[in-house]
């Protein structure tokens, strides 16, 4: 059983360039969070998506964006990159009704230059 | 607001030895569950055990057990026989109330644990 999978693992771009990150969930799982997580620090809280909408949002401006599909796989987008985006961008599944621990993914690390 | 502070930026064990790593939290709500996710240098954060606000024992998973100390606000992480593979960060969460609609995590700011042979 695949757990949760992430493309690409590292990424590079240059300052104003968009991003688009990619986010596969573990099987069974309906919901998925993004977290970023900069050097040194824990993960903060993006957004979180279920039936395919935001369902919740952290404190992050609106260049932050994403996406869910039918099949619970997620995207995140971000626009206009600063260097402080520069982050490990980490994706998070659960279900929804159940257990409630969530299960990471390795981590998309973008680099912004 | 949820609030996690990990006093301890990082910490050193003899293998085989038993380890304590602190957090404490802070919430107003009244229904909450506390996590303690393990990150190796590979960035993915890996599930350790999970204790919620009501439940009367200590978690226990393998050689992780979770001291919860609720009015303290504490929930401190203790592994037992420590082994070299578990050097790694750790980093304690909590999620608010409803736990199973989806809230976020907040993370402290994580204890990095050396293993010394």
């Amino acid at each position: 059983d695949a757990g949760v999978t992430q493309s690409p693992t590292h990424l590079i771009k240059t300052r104003g360039q968009q991003v688009t990150l990619r986010c596969s969930p573990k099987s069974g799982h309906d919901t998925v969070s993004w977290y970023q997580q900069a050097l040194g620090q824990g993960p903060q809280f993006i957004f979180q998506y279920y039936e395919e909408e935001e369902r919740q949002r952290g404190n992050f401006p609106d260049r932050f964006s994403g996406h869910q599909f039918p099949n619970y796989s997620s995207e995140l987008n971000v626009n206009a990159l600063l260097l402080g985006d520069s982050a490990l961008y980490l994706c998070a599944s659960r279900q929804t009704w159940g257990r409630t621990e969530a299960f990471f993914g390795q981590g998309t690390r973008l680099t912004v230059v | 607001a949820q609030k996690i502070t990990q006093t301890q930026p990082g910490m050193f064990v003899q293998e085989k030895e038993a380890v304590t790593l602190d957090c404490t939290y802070d919430t107003s709500d009244q229904s909450y569950g506390l996590f303690w996710y393990k990150q190796p240098s590979s960035g993915e954060m890996i599930f350790l055990i999970y204790q919620g606000s009501y439940d009367e024992q200590n978690a226990t998973e393998g050689r992780y057990s979770l001291n919860f100390q609720k009015a303290r606000k504490s929930a401190n992480l203790v592994i037992s026989a420590s082994q070299l593979g578990d050097s790694a960060m750790y980093f304690c969460a909590m999620r608010g109330a409803p736990l199973n609609t989806g809230n976020q995590f907040y993370f402290g700011t994580g204890t990095s644990l050396t293993v010394i042979p």
